[in-house]
């Protein structure tokens, strides 16, 4: 059964500065997702990392996989207001699993 | 292009009621997903629809939970008696991925939700 794990689950972090979300799963498979959701609101897709080695980067957020590990890594670079959300990794495999999702305030 | 639709966005219901959510997705999305999501936790698979077919339905506790997809089109979720422990914001997803025919990044793209609560 695919297991999908994050941590940390809770991070308050001060504008300006750097820091990395983990996310481990248990078995091997295809495709592993990024998804942000604002309280209240909806999921909505950041990454999608097909291979090992791959990373993808979209403004201050940068995603990477690695396979043989099994782990995935957010990183967020010089840390904005507007990037405060719940941040979960999802995998496909036999079925799709979303991690319990790292709830990241940014404070001024 | 339009968006996964839901209804309604709010349901308030007492327990052993019955409760219907539906679900439109994206024009030409043939696989559509229905999540359980608790408060505080990440959503929960509960059942896959590739056309009109289900892919997998291995979390959907089938002895209270019904869902249909007829057509290959729009969806219901039911919950038929409800329990207070089914208070959760239901999702629906829909993606482009169909059998014989993978899509490479097979992204999710979520509806709005429908939030219940059960008294």
């Amino acid at each position: 059964e695919l297991k999908v794990e994050q941590n940390p689950l809770f991070l308050s972090m001060q504008e300006g500065k750097n820091y990395t979300i983990y996310c481990n799963y248990s078995t091997t498979s295809d495709r592993l997702y990024w998804y942000r959701q604002d309280p209240g609101k909806s999921l909505e897709s950041l990454f999608v990392l097909l291979s090992n080695g791959a990373v993808k980067q979209e403004g201050r957020l940068m995603a990477s996989l690695d396979t043989k590990a099994r782990l995935s890594t957010l990183h967020i670079t010089a840390a904005v207001h507007d990037l405060s959300a719940t941040y979960f990794c999802a995998k496909d495999g036999q079925n799709f699993v979303f991690g319990p999702g790292t709830r990241l305030s940014v404070l001024p | 292009e339009a968006g996964v639709a839901q209804s309604p966005r709010y349901k308030i219901i007492e327990k052993r009621q019955s409760v219907a959510f539906w679900c439109n997705p994206i024009s030409g999305h043939a696989t559509l997903y229905w999540y359980q999501q608790i408060l505080g936790q990440g959503p929960k698979l509960l059942i896959q629809f590739q056309n009109n077919g289900v892919v997998d339905d291995s979390q959907l506790p089938k002895d209270r939970f019904s869902a249909e997809r007829l057509k290959g089109v729009d969806s219901t979720l039911k919950i038929q008696p409800a329990k207070l422990e089914d208070s959760a914001v239901y999702l629906c997803a829909s993606s482009l991925e169909r059998l014989g025919k993978v899509v490479a990044k097979n992204i999710q793209y979520f509806g709005a939700g429908t939030r219940l609560s059960v008294l």
